[in-house]
């Protein structure tokens, strides 16, 4: 089955600054690359997502890029603001396009 | 729309009692799915159902834990007997769909401590 692979595990930043986050993924026929944002004590909610036939997608302070190649996709946030402190995880789905794997997390943590 | 529900929110037992955790996805959405998240495992699919039906258990850990949907506005998720590592985050989702064309909106969770 899909295996997802997700780095760092912790990342802090000062305000204003960019965060990336990225992940990999074992399964070549997975088309379909969420990321969810999870704040503490919260449910898991989505922020932006990439499908396989486009390369990167962008929604404000947010984009993603897949290298569907190197079977890897990534978070970049801009402008890091406080708010934005929270477990990050990316997420694949399988061949059968019917369930999600997701990475092991990611929690940044935004400095004023 | 009041989104997916859950309950109840808190659980606590002791080891061997039963748990039940419930589940009411959003109206309309055809599948639903059973989390359970913990800081050494992370996010752990443990079930999921297409229009009512069960089509991957896979990651239920053991006998001991069991799910149904015996409507598209309900579903279970029963452990018995409940030991002290099951304590964890269980969350539900569920999409409109049934392929991942369509977004999974997860639920509050249910946050449950076994004694």
């Amino acid at each position: 089955g899909e295996n997802v692979e997700q780095h760092p595990s912790t990342l802090s930043v000062q305000e204003g600054d960019s965060a990336v986050i990225k992940c990999t993924y074992s399964d070549s026929a997975s088309n379909y690359f969420p990321w969810y944002k999870q704040e503490l004590g919260k449910r898991p909610q989505l922020i932006i997502d990439i499908r396989s036939n486009v390369g990167e997608k962008k929604d404000q302070r947010i984009a993603v890029t897949l290298n569907k190649t190197a079977k890897h996709f990534s978070l970049h946030i801009t402008e890091t603001q406080p708010e934005d402190s929270a477990v990050y995880f990316c997420a694949a789905s399988g061949a059968a396009g019917n369930k999600l794997t997701f990475g092991g997390g990611t929690r940044v943590l935004v400095k004023p | 729309d009041a989104g997916v529900i859950q309950s109840p929110r808190h659980e606590v037992t002791e080891m061997g009692q039963e748990v039940t955790l419930r589940c009411k996805p959003i109206s309309g959405h055809n599948s639903l799915f059973w989390y359970r998240q913990t800081m050494m495992r992370g996010l752990e699919l443990l079930i999921y159902f297409n229009n009512n039906v069960p089509i991957d258990d896979s990651g239920m850990p053991e006998d001991r834990f069991s799910a149904k949907m015996p409507n598209a506005s309900f579903s279970t998720l029963k452990i018995q007997p409940s030991e002290p590592r099951d304590s964890a985050v269980y969350f539900c989702a569920s999409r409109t769909g049934t392929t991942d064309r369509d977004t999974q909106y997860f639920g509050p969770g249910t946050r449950l401590t076994v004694l």
